[in-house]
């Protein structure tokens, strides 16, 4: 079965570095989703790709988060600077073009900022 | 806004018991309506869904679901627990309009299994 994949699994990193995440989402699936994950909440939508275009992300704190997707295929969420307050999962979801569509998750990045 | 409540942070069954997780979901003409779980450490796999029809839905792993509009509400169940469903378990609502598909989710319910 496909399955979305994500790199790292684990980032400890201190605040102030740059920081990167990679996301390969199920193949065909034209809508990528990157949640956050707080402990003990749950995911919040940071941005949401349809194609290589971005179709929300009005909760992507945008002066120091950066999203792209430039073939429409995989993807990379950065954070620079990372806070203290970054530490969360981060999840990929990707799902096909539709709103009755599923979303599949990936396995997310647990990131630490120390 | 949509909002999704999920009351219960934390419940504790007994293997073999059944089991019911509470969601009520805010207003919608037409909810889209999710059942994730998570286990720790991991991503989220999908239990079941509703978009229409039947409201008693049918999910993976013996779950089901039933949607009441009176209620505004969407509750999980299983009628007998295996010490393998301890996870925490997500409800979540789509947004209905145009092609922003966020998924807005409950703050989730943490299911303990007792021996």
């Amino acid at each position: 079965e496909a399955e979305v994949a994500q790199s790292p699994r684990y980032k400890i990193t201190e605040k102030s570095q740059a920081v990167a995440f990679w996301c390969d989402p199920i193949s065909g699936h034209a809508t990528l989703y990157w949640y956050r994950q707080i402990l003990g909440q749950g995911p919040e939508l940071l941005v949401q790709f349809q194609d290589e275009s971005v179709v929300d992300d009005s909760q992507l704190p945008k002066d120091r988060f950066s999203a792209e997707r430039l073939k429409g295929v995989d993807s990379t969420l950065k954070i620079q600077p990372a806070e203290l307050g970054d530490s969360a999962m981060y999840l990929c979801a990707s799902s096909s073009q539709g709103l009755t569509e599923t979303q599949y998750f990936g396995p997310g990045t647990r990131l630490l900022v120390l | 806004a949509q909002s999704v409540t999920q009351p219960d942070i934390h419940i504790t069954v007994s293997e073999g018991a059944s089991l019911e997780l509470r969601c009520n979901y805010s207003y919608g003409a037409t909810p889209y309506l999710f059942w994730y779980v998570q286990s720790p450490g991991q991503g989220l796999q999908l239990l079941l869904k509703y978009f229409s029809g039947d409201t008693l839905v049918q999910g993976i792993k013996g779950f089901e679901a039933e949607f009441k509009r009176s209620q505004s509400s969407f509750n999980l169940r299983k009628p007998s627990v295996h010490w393998s469903d301890a996870a925490e378990y997500f409800c979540a609502q789509r947004s209905s309009g145009g092609s922003n598909y966020k998924l807005t989710f409950g703050k989730g319910t943490l299911l303990t299994v007792n021996p």
